[in-house]
């Protein structure tokens, strides 16, 4: 089984609906993460979490929250959705000393 | 945000062919470089973890290195194969935690 699971794999929806894509980890790690990838900029970080207590915003926070149910799940909302939100987004976890990432599969979502 | 920049953005490699490519970072605070490498339709899976000047690393036909006085690294893929196409992701973390990522180097091998 994988170690890092995102629900759903793809979603299109409409501007102004609200969305959550939830992720799943099983590595035990505290450390868990929110990326968007877009076309030609890489990986950007949207938010993140040390532990269960503790959310901190990543470079391109704006128009999104997060939800940091227990130490295996992290869920990431858009309140209300806007096409330029069409991207493809990666929950991660990582290990406490070096930060080495694992990803899950990634969501496709588009905004119509 | 480190300003964290890979070159080539891509790049066409004949089978057999050795090839490399660049990252480049910003030296100050420098705590942690990583490579990831990222294929089509999957999530990018980790290679190499660097932190110290000199640093090598090598898997299979796939090697790194790190310069972090000057800022640079760079990734060594030895008689490329078709499956080593794919995009390479180079990360780059700080003392302060902050951890960016490239934009990456898509390699594609011919056959």
């Amino acid at each position: 089984d994988a170690d890092v699971t995102q629900t759903p794999r793809n979603r299109i929806t409409k501007t102004g609906k609200r969305i959550m894509l939830e992720c799943s980890q099983t590595k035990g790690h505290d450390r868990m993460y929110w990326y968007r990838q877009d076309p030609g900029l890489g990986l950007r970080l949207i938010y993140y979490s040390f532990d269960v207590k503790d959310i901190n915003k990543g470079e391109i926070s704006d128009g999104y929250s997060v939800s940091r149910q227990a130490q295996a799940k992290f869920s990431l909302s858009l309140e209300s959705a806007i096409p330029n939100q069409t991207a493809l987004y990666f929950c991660a976890t990582s290990d406490p000393v070096l930060d080495t990432q694992y990803f899950g599969p990634g969501t496709r979502l588009t905004v119509l | 945000i480190l300003n964290v920049e890979q070159s080539p953005q891509s790049l066409h490699v004949q089978e057999g062919d050795s090839t490399n490519f660049t990252c480049s970072f910003p030296s100050s605070n420098f705590y942690a470089l990583h490579w990831y490498r990222w294929e089509t339709a999957k999530s990018p899976e980790a290679l190499f973890v660097m932190t110290l000047n000199g640093d090598e690393k090598k898997k299979g036909r796939i090697s790194a290195t790190l310069n972090t006085k000057e800022g640079y690294s760079y990734l060594y893929i030895k008689g490329s194969q078709p499956e080593d196409s794919a995009t390479y992701l180079c990360a780059v973390s700080s003392n302060d935690y902050k951890l960016s990522f490239g934009a990456g180097t898509t390699v594609t091998v011919r056959a």
